[in-house]
């Protein structure tokens, strides 16, 4: 089946950048997702980026896909504790018509 | 407001004991399915439904079964439950069928301990 990875944990101080990383195996996805889960809640989308796209931004989220490399980023500018969360990758597998979530990466910010 | 809705939230039971954690969305979406959340495995599809009657197992479905008699509501059903599925279950639905347009809107989760 398909596959993505990312890393655990990331651990930043407040007002830095954060940048959380992701690769995937599906070269046929179309759509990319992530997802931000806080503590105790069920999952929401953050943003997503078209696969015919390299950079999206969206106030301080900004999206970086490298198609030919099967990797997705997500940096967070002036991260703040409000931003302390799971934050999950999820390509869209046309094969298995279905999105194919990573291990989450969990975002900790200090002061 | 638009949600959807899972009960319970919490729930501890014994090995063997039946059990049903529901799910209902108020959006009038077709697609819906159920994960569960383990640590360091992130989100594992267990069944889904394209629309009603029409469900197909995700990559872990042994050990639960699911209905779909009607658009909103998508039951999770563990007829004999075990310590392994001891988890974190998500609720989801989405408006097509197709997932490259359609977001999936998550319940807030229901936790569930087999003793």
């Amino acid at each position: 089946g398909e596959d993505v990875e990312q890393s655990l944990f990331l651990s930043v101080r407040e007002g830095d950048s954060s940048v959380i990383n992701c690769t995937y195996t599906d070269s046929s996805s179309t759509y990319l997702y992530w997802y931000k889960q806080e503590p105790g809640a069920g999952l929401q989308l953050l943003t997503y980026i078209f696969s015919n796209m390299d950079m999206k931004q969206d106030q301080r989220l900004t999206v970086l896909l490298n198609k030919k490399d099967k990797h997705l980023s997500l940096r967070i500018a002036d991260t703040q504790t409000g931003d302390s969360a799971i934050y999950f990758c999820a390509p869209y597998s046309g094969g298995y018509n279905k999105l194919i979530f990573g291990a989450g990466t969990r975002l900790a910010v200090h002061p | 407001e638009a949600q959807v809705t899972q009960n319970p939230r919490y729930l501890i039971t014994v090995t063997g004991k039946k059990l049903t954690v529901t799910c209902s969305q108020n959006m009038n979406h077709e697609y819906m399915s159920w994960y569960r959340q383990d640590p360091g495995l992130g989100l594992r599809q267990i069944y889904y439904s394209m629309n009603v009657e029409v469900t197909d197992k995700g990559d872990v479905p042994e050990g639960y079964k699911v209905s779909r008699k009607e658009k909103r509501n998508f039951p999770l059903i563990l007829e004999s439950p075990s310590p392994n599925q001891t988890s974190l279950y998500f609720c989801a639905s989405s408006t097509g069928a197709g997932m490259n347009t359609g977001e999936l809107f998550f319940g807030e989760g229901s936790r569930l301990t087999v003793l």
